[in-house]
């Protein structure tokens, strides 16, 4: 079957550095998408990757390994309104997107 | 109005009640989707339209029942819907349903099933 998994919840500080990790297994790949989701609100497109290496966006930056099944967005100089859950999503043969759970991000001062 | 619009906002129906979702989207688009999002639970896809034509089904339960009359509209059809039902659904468009492009998504109805 296909799986996307990734953390639950994770807890920062304003002003660090987090790491939000996402690993799958799917029947083909043709990209990764990461969605940011702030409580009762619509997903948000944050990033996309299909190759292999780091794309930077500002704070936010995703990575991607295809010969790992793994990917990871980082963000940076956290601010209180990067509270939200971050979705991973795999766009597998079929041009599918196979949705992660989410992981719900909490910012503390 | 831009963007992706959903009405209504928030829902309470019985399990008796027929009642609909509405989408719009402003972008364009040609490619409309509709999701179900539970609690801690992967997004859902339900139905996949492009260019007005039902291109995906996922087996979903014939109490959900779609319509998109034009590139612009979805609509979601409920009847004699189950308490388990009771979810987030979240319409979304993009252009094109080959998934490469990045889906906008509507603020979502929050429904709830008594």
């Amino acid at each position: 079957g296909q799986n996307i998994d990734q953390p639950t919840e994770m807890t920062a500080t304003e002003g660090a550095i987090v790491q939000i990790n996402c690993t799958y297994q799917t029947s083909g790949f043709n990209g990764l998408f990461w969605y940011q989701q702030h409580a009762g609100e619509a997903p948000t497109f944050l990033s996309y990757n299909v190759l292999d290496g780091l794309e930077e966006k500002g704070r936010f930056s995703s990575f991607l390994s295809r010969s790992k099944g793994y990917s990871y967005l980082l963000l940076k100089e956290l601010q209180m309104k990067d509270s939200a859950s971050y979705l991973c999503a795999v766009l597998d043969s079929n041009y599918q997107l196979i949705w992660g759970a989410g992981t719900k991000l909490i910012i503390k001062p | 109005e831009t963007g992706v619009t959903q009405t209504p906002r928030h829902l309470v129906m019985g399990m008796t009640n027929k009642k609909s979702l509405k989408c719009e989207q402003h972008l364009g688009h040609n490619a409309m989707y509709w999701y179900k999002q539970s609690a801690k639970k992967p997004l859902e896809l339900m139905f996949v339209y492009s260019l007005e034509e039902r291109v995906e089904n996922n087996s979903v339960p014939s109490r959900f029942s779609p319509e998109c009359p034009n590139s612009s509209h979805l609509f979601l059809h409920l009847h004699t819907l189950q308490p388990e039902d009771s979810a987030l659904y979240l319409c979304a468009s993009s252009q094109e349903p080959s998934g490469v492009n990045e889906q906008f998504f509507g603020p979502g109805t929050r429904l709830t099933v008594l």
